[in-house]
């Protein structure tokens, strides 16, 4: 079984601000793990992953996150805030070794940027 | 272009109706999947289907149904089983050698 938490179902930064979303997760086997971001009425678009190897993963529009394996956490970070990334922002888990490749959601946390 | 469509945008429906949600990939990706998102639930895995003529239950697939006749088609049929259809559908697709999916722009139902 897997399971996605994200602290902080809302997340206010001023513009220029460093931006963290926190996710943690459990799975009985290695994941992989995902950040999607959800702009209001569309689809999911993918800001990165983490499958193996480096744990510090860089994604688009500046986003970066770090697998960390003994705090089974995978926060996203950015330096610093541009109102264009006021949005939802989706934490993601699926299995290792599974063909089905099944994503797990956390509940999801929406970012707002001030000015 | 290529990408995934999800036919309607906006879709009404009086209660207890049948209704079928359209999505369509030119992808060429093999496995094709349903969620459902409600505010403050994330989302949720209704069906899925790694291969055409196969498909398999996810969390949350009562009061609905699919089909995978072709490779690039995957419906999910609302039925009136579904005692609380209104939320926001999202189909996603995957190439079998990722683990990445791809998703569409969603449909939000409103049964009225």
């Amino acid at each position: 079984a897997q399971s996605v938490t994200q602290l902080g179902s809302h997340v206010s930064v001023s513009e220029g601000a460093l931006v963290l979303l926190r996710c943690n997760y459990s799975s009985s086997v290695p994941p992989y793990l995902f950040w999607y971001v959800q702009y209001p009425n569309q689809g999911l678009q993918l800001l990165l992953k983490y499958t193996t190897g480096a744990t510090l993963v860089k994604g688009i529009n500046g986003f970066e996150a770090e697998f960390k394996k003994s705090e089974t956490s995978f926060h996203l970070t950015k330096p610093s805030a541009h109102m264009s990334d006021a949005a939802e922002y989706f934490c993601a888990v699926s299995m290792t070794g599974g063909t089905a490749s099944k994503l797990t959601f956390g509940t999801g946390t929406r970012l707002q940027v001030t000015l | 272009d290529g990408g995934i469509t999800q036919s309607p945008k906006y879709l009404f429906r009086k209660e207890g109706q049948n209704v079928t949600l359209s999505c369509e990939q030119n992808l060429n990706h093999d496995a094709m999947y349903w969620y459902r998102q409600d505010p403050g639930q994330g989302l949720r895995l209704i069906y899925y289907s790694q291969i055409v003529n196969d498909f398999q239950k996810g969390d949350i697939a009562e009061g609905y149904s699919v089909s995978r006749e072709k490779k690039e088609s995957f419906p999910l049929t609302v039925t009136s089983a579904q005692k609380n259809p209104t939320a926001f559908y999202l189909c996603a697709s995957r190439l079998a050698a990722s683990n990445e999916q791809f998703f569409g722009p969603g449909t939000r139902l409103t049964v009225l």
